[in-house]
């Protein structure tokens, strides 16, 4: 079975710093995809950033880095400089490749403070 | 480009009433579509997925029923709305594996 853990419900960060959000997953596959979603208060679903498994490079996007552990299964998502427009939930999604479904964490929910 | 669309926005409806959300894409062929349900401040819960024309998968037994009458077209329905199916409704799409979903903007949904 493919699950997705979230363990921090809920995150604060100041202005301008750094917080990182943790997610780890279990999964007997091999190939395999990895996105952080970010959900502002207007509910829509923003991808923020993508892992290949296959790939040891972790991706960065701007602000936005991750450190994909592939042996310890976690993908925790780093959030440089942060911004109030970065206040939001944030979904760990994994795709096992050829199951044609996503599995999502519960979220964590981030609040950014001025 | 690709473009999701969902409607409507915000639904009430009172309890034993129909139900129909409608999703529709733009721009790409025979994706994998998705209904997600999710309930305030929580995660998204998988409600049916489909691959192709007439192509349906339910994840999890309830009153919701969902069609996929076109390439591009996907239908959420229930005959009798209870009021536990009150919630926030997300239809998205997906290319070839490994691609990221795209979501629509939501059906907000409350059940009087």
């Amino acid at each position: 079975a493919q699950t997705v853990t979230q363990s921090q419900p809920e995150m604060s960060v100041q202005e301008a710093e750094t917080v990182t959000l943790s997610c780890t997953y279990d999964t007997s596959e091999n190939n395999y995809y990895l996105f952080w979603y970010k959900q502002p208060p207007s509910r829509q679903m923003i991808l923020v950033i993508r892992q290949e498994a296959y790939k040891q490079q972790n991706a960065t996007e701007n602000r936005f880095s991750v450190n994909f552990q592939k042996a310890a299964k976690s993908f925790s998502l780093k959030i440089s400089d942060s911004q109030l427009g970065d206040t939001a939930m944030y979904f760990c999604a994994f795709d096992p490749y050829n199951f044609n479904k996503f599995y999502f964490g519960s979220g964590t929910k981030l609040n950014v403070k001025p | 480009s690709q473009t999701i669309h969902q409607w409507p926005a915000t639904l009430v409806q009172p309890v034993g009433s129909p139900l129909s959300l409608e999703c529709t894409v733009e721009g790409t062929s025979n994706p994998n579509l998705y209904w997600y349900r999710q309930a305030a401040g929580r995660g998204l819960q998988l409600l049916f997925y489909s691959v192709g024309i007439g192509q349906i998968s339910s994840e999890v037994p309830q009153n919701l029923s969902a069609s996929r009458p076109q390439d591009r077209q996907f239908i959420l329905s229930s005959k009798k709305l209870l009021l536990s199916d009150s919630g926030f409704y997300l239809c998205a799409w997906s290319g070839t594996p490994s691609q990221p979903q795209h979501f629509g903007d939501g059906t907000r949904l409350s059940i009087l």
